[in-house]
């Protein structure tokens, strides 16, 4: 069974802080995605990783960077966390196939920014 | 570009009857569609996906989805749900040539005992 693992489920930090969300997967899956997922708004991409230090940038990659030093773990920084960024984040990892396919997701962190 | 839409936000049913989850696709060639299922305060979970052949898909927990291509569409169905399926469900839309799916909003779903 494929696992995708964040490293909290629940996270509370202060405005200005830097925040470090982590994802890791261990079924050697080249795609890692970043999800943000609000009420009423769905599931919408922040960046992408195909490859070991490659990434792309989503529809809403504003505020956020990512960081993929191994193939199996995918971070996701908040380098100065505001309040419009209190959401629930998703990882999510796949094979690269060139063409979509099944994306395993793990269970989610739900980030407070105060 | 591709879009996916799933007309409702909300839908209930009775404990037992039969379910219907509508998703609407936009997209010139054929897609790859997927439906998931997100339990409360879990992770989401493939429940079948739609690539090519039989426009009738089977996935798990007896959940099934029709490609209709005239129609744009790839509704879900089950023909009698159980409190257990109580959860949000959310339709995607793949392109051709990158990894990446597009998510509809998700449609909420609530069972009555």
């Amino acid at each position: 069974d494929v696992k995708v693992t964040q490293s909290s489920r629940y996270l509370v930090k202060r405005t200005g802080e830097k925040v470090f969300l982590e994802c890791v997967q261990d079924m050697d899956h080249e795609n890692m995605f970043w999800y943000r997922q609000d009420p009423g708004l769905g599931l919408r991409l922040i960046y992408f990783s195909y490859d070991v230090k490659m990434k792309e940038k989503g529809d809403i990659p504003e505020g956020y960077s990512v960081s993929r030093e191994k193939k199996e773990r995918f971070s996701l920084i908040l380098e100065s966390a505001s309040t419009n960024q209190t959401s629930m984040y998703l990882c999510a990892s796949s094979w690269a196939v060139l063409r979509p396919d099944t994306q395993y997701f793990g269970p989610g962190t739900r980030l407070t920014v105060l | 570009a591709q879009s996916v839409t799933q007309p409702d936000i909300h839908i209930t049913v009775s404990e037992g009857a039969s379910l219907e989850l509508r998703c609407n696709y936009s997209y010139g060639a054929t897609p790859y569609l997927f439906w998931y299922v997100q339990s409360p305060g879990q992770g989401l979970q493939l429940l079948l996906k739609y690539f090519s052949g039989d426009t009738l898909v089977q996935g798990i927990k007896g959940f099934e989805a029709e490609f209709k291509r005239s129609q744009s569409s790839f509704n879900l169905r089950k023909p009698s749900v159980h409190w257990s399926d109580a959860a949000e469900y959310f339709c995607a839309v793949g392109a051709g040539r990158d990894d990446k799916i597009i998510f509809g909003k998700g449609t909420r779903l609530h069972i009555l005992p």
